[in-house]
């Protein structure tokens, strides 16, 4: 069974700060692909950054970046230079299966808060 | 580009009535779309996929019967909470995906049903 492990319920940051929130992750696939979603008190799912299994450099989308470790089978996300509308919980989630009939197994999240 | 949008965000009914949520897909054409139902506090777990013209996969526990979902035409699929009960209240949102193929889902804003 494939699953996403995120291990801190809750992380503070001040303002201006970089943050690293940790995922692992277990499968068995060779091919796979890692996402992070951010999620607003509002309920919207907001998708961040995405890399996939073959990909070499680790992903980068502005302020975000994925740490990628394949051997480690960890995907971490990094949030450079916080934000107050940072806050917010952040999901991690693996592609589980191939094709067209994919879907997104999500972790239990993190909840982000950001001091001024 | 990629919005998805859901109706309505909120709805409350008494139990024992039908409920229809609509999830559309606003710039593009969504081959696949996905519900999943978020309790307070918790992760996304996925109920079902569908995929335009054909019937929904259900997750394993999710009640066929009791969660209708028709996924009609390229940009709009539907979820009927058919005879809600109390037990039923959750926070219910849909992803749609642009291709088969592609890896990232866009999520619409999601809809909080109460029912009572």
């Amino acid at each position: 069974a494939q699953k996403i492990t995120q291990t801190q319920p809750g992380m503070f940051v001040q303002e201006k700060e970089a943050v690293t929130l940790d995922c692992t992750y277990d499968t068995s696939d060779q091919s796979y692909g890692l996402f992070w979603y951010k999620q607003p008190s509002s309920g919207e799912m907001i998708f961040l950054i995405y890399q996939g299994s073959y990909d070499e450099q680790n992903a980068t989308e502005g302020r975000y970046s994925l740490n990628f470790q394949k051997a480690r089978k960890s995907a971490n996300l990094v949030i450079s230079a916080s934000q107050l509308g940072d806050s917010a919980m952040y999901f991690c989630a693996m592609r589980e299966g191939l094709g067209g009939y994919n879907k997104l197994i999500f972790g239990a999240g993190t909840r982000l808060a950001v001091h001024p | 580009g990629a919005v998805v949008s859901q109706h309505p965000s909120w709805v409350i009914c008494k139990s024992g009535t039908s409920v229809k949520i609509e999830c559309r897909s606003l710039d593009f054409q969504a081959t696949t779309m996905f519900w999943y139902r978020q309790f307070p506090k918790q992760s996304l777990m996925l109920m079902a996929t569908s995929n335009e013209g054909s019937k929904a996969t259900y997750e394993q526990g999710v009640e066929k019967d009791k969660f209708l979902i028709n996924h009609a035409s390229l940009t709009l699929s539907t979820l009927t909470v058919t005879s809600a009960h109390p037990e039923d209240s959750s926070f219910y949102i849909c992803s749609a995906r642009i291709g088969y193929g592609q890896e990232t889902q866009y999520f619409g804003p999601g809809t909080r049903l109460l029912v009572l």
